[in-house]
């Protein structure tokens, strides 16, 4: 069965500072990585998605990730963080089938 | 370009009651899947339609059940409401399964007294 583990339920960070939200899997083969965010009362917009090629993928808004094989992990990082990126973040793992698992999700607070 | 629309956008159902919620997928998407978002939980995935067929399913009881039409558009069914089925409902389109990421709509909230 495959998982996907936020272990963070709240990321704190100061505007201008990079920012990391952790995310772990456990899939059987290749995954498909995904992470949304989602603003209050409103759905998930895609930010970014890894599916195969180079392990560092950029995505919108300035967010990237880097997928670790070795370490099942596909962390999002934003080099400066700004207030306006306070909101709640969801790592996916979704299957060529289509089945998909979402993380319990972090809420990412940036402080002006 | 409409995105994902999803009817209605608010609910309220008494228990034991039986409820429809409608998704009209992106233009050009012709994959829908339905999302539990309980408060403060990250989304748990019902099923996905493609070509008019169940291609995958959650752990979500038979209560659960779903349709897609000729148009893509889909909905979502649920029997016998419980109280714990008030949730955000979520619905996704995608192109041909794949996973190029989905669109998600802005859900429905559906709550059961």
């Amino acid at each position: 069965a495959q998982s996907v583990a936020q272990p963070e339920d709240q990321v704190n960070v100061a505007e201008g500072n990079p920012l990391t939200v952790k995310c772990t899997y456990s899939v059987s083969g290749n995954p498909y990585l995904f992470w949304y965010v989602q603003y209050p009362n409103r759905g998930l917009q895609f930010l970014l998605k890894y599916i195969t090629g180079d392990n560092l993928v950029k995505g919108s808004y300035g967010f990237e990730a880097e997928f670790n094989k070795s370490q099942t992990s596909f962390h999002l990082k934003k080099p400066s963080a700004l207030v306006s990126d306070s909101a709640l973040y969801f790592c996916a793992v979704i299957t060529n089938a289509g089945k998909s698992t979402f993380g319990d999700g972090t809420t990412l607070t940036v402080k002006p | 370009d409409a995105g994902v629309t999803q009817s209605p956008t608010h609910l309220i159902k008494t228990r034991g009651q039986q409820v429809t919620l409608r998704c009209s997928p992106k233009s050009g998407h012709d994959t829908v899947s339905w999302y539990q978002q309980a408060l403060g939980q990250g989304p748990q995935f019902i099923f996905q339609y493609y070509e008019e067929e169940e291609r995958q399913r959650g752990n979500f009881p038979d209560r659960f059940s779903g349709h897609q039409f000729p148009n893509y558009s889909s909905e979502l069914n649920v029997n016998a409401l419980l109280l714990g089925d008030s949730a955000l409902y979520l619905c996704a389109s995608s192109r041909d399964r794949r996973t190029n990421g989905y669109t998600f709509g802005s859900g429905t909230r559906l709550t059961v007294v």
